[in-house]
């Protein structure tokens, strides 16, 4: 079946501006997370979705991030007011059930902030 | 919060040669991961370990787990120019509801 798709791939915004980067993750899967990728800082956890429960935020930068999930399927990471350190790749993953589960990984959203 | 080192940051190998990959846990680990990135990409699940001397293989590829030590290798044998890449661990917090910490990766190229 199909893996974790992620749009757009490239994401070329102005400072200030918002955005939304939209994940699917594989069909089935409970468990969504978020990661953020940029040279300085490696790949750090933004945000966890566990089936219904609500979203483990620990991660979130800033309250200029937030993140839902509909239905339990698709998520959408919105970045309000974009700054340039927001600028990284940022990727989706999904698991079966939970953290215990491989995390498969999509191909990830190149977010340009200039 | 937990942290990951890993070593080398980078290592560059002749093809054929068999080569090394370390991951310490500054905290006890509950699982974990390996993926592999190719530059550009997004990343490939290889292994994960949650025992403690556990061992898993995959073609050419051994992973370990050190519970006592806090620590994982992993281990490439006979190398070839597809094993190159970003190679990074993943580990697992208690409960697991914070998503995986990240090590910073190895750079490995090999070199024909």
């Amino acid at each position: 079946g199909a893996g974790v798709s992620q749009s757009p791939s490239n994401k070329v915004t102005e400072k200030g501006k918002d955005v939304e980067l939209r994940c699917d993750p594989i069909s089935g899967h409970t468990a969504l997370y978020w990661y953020r990728q940029s040279l300085g800082q490696g790949l750090e956890f933004l945000i966890y979705f566990q089936g219904n429960s609500a979203p483990d935020k620990s991660g979130l930068p800033s309250d200029r991030f937030s993140a839902e999930r509909t239905g339990g399927s698709v998520s959408t990471l919105t970045i309000q007011r974009t700054q340039q350190e927001d600028s990284a790749v940022y990727l989706c993953a999904s698991s079966s059930r939970g953290w215990s589960y491989e995390q498969y990984f999509g191909p990830g959203t190149r977010l340009t902030v200039t | 919060s937990q942290e990951l080192e890993q070593s080398p940051q980078s290592l560059i190998v002749q093809e054929g040669k068999n080569l090394t990959i370390n991951c310490t846990s500054s905290k006890t680990l509950y699982g974990l991961y390996w993926y592999k990135q190719k530059y550009g990409e997004g990343l490939i699940f290889l292994m994960m370990l949650q025992k403690g001397g556990e061992e898993k293989s995959h073609e050419k590829i051994t992973a370990k787990l050190d519970e006592k030590k806090q620590q994982s290798s992993l281990h490439i044998t006979a190398s070839q120019p597809s094993h190159a890449g970003i190679y990074l661990c993943g580990a697992a917090g208690r409960g697991g509801a914070d998503g995986l910490t990240f090590g910073k990766g190895t750079h490995l190229i090999i070199q024909p």
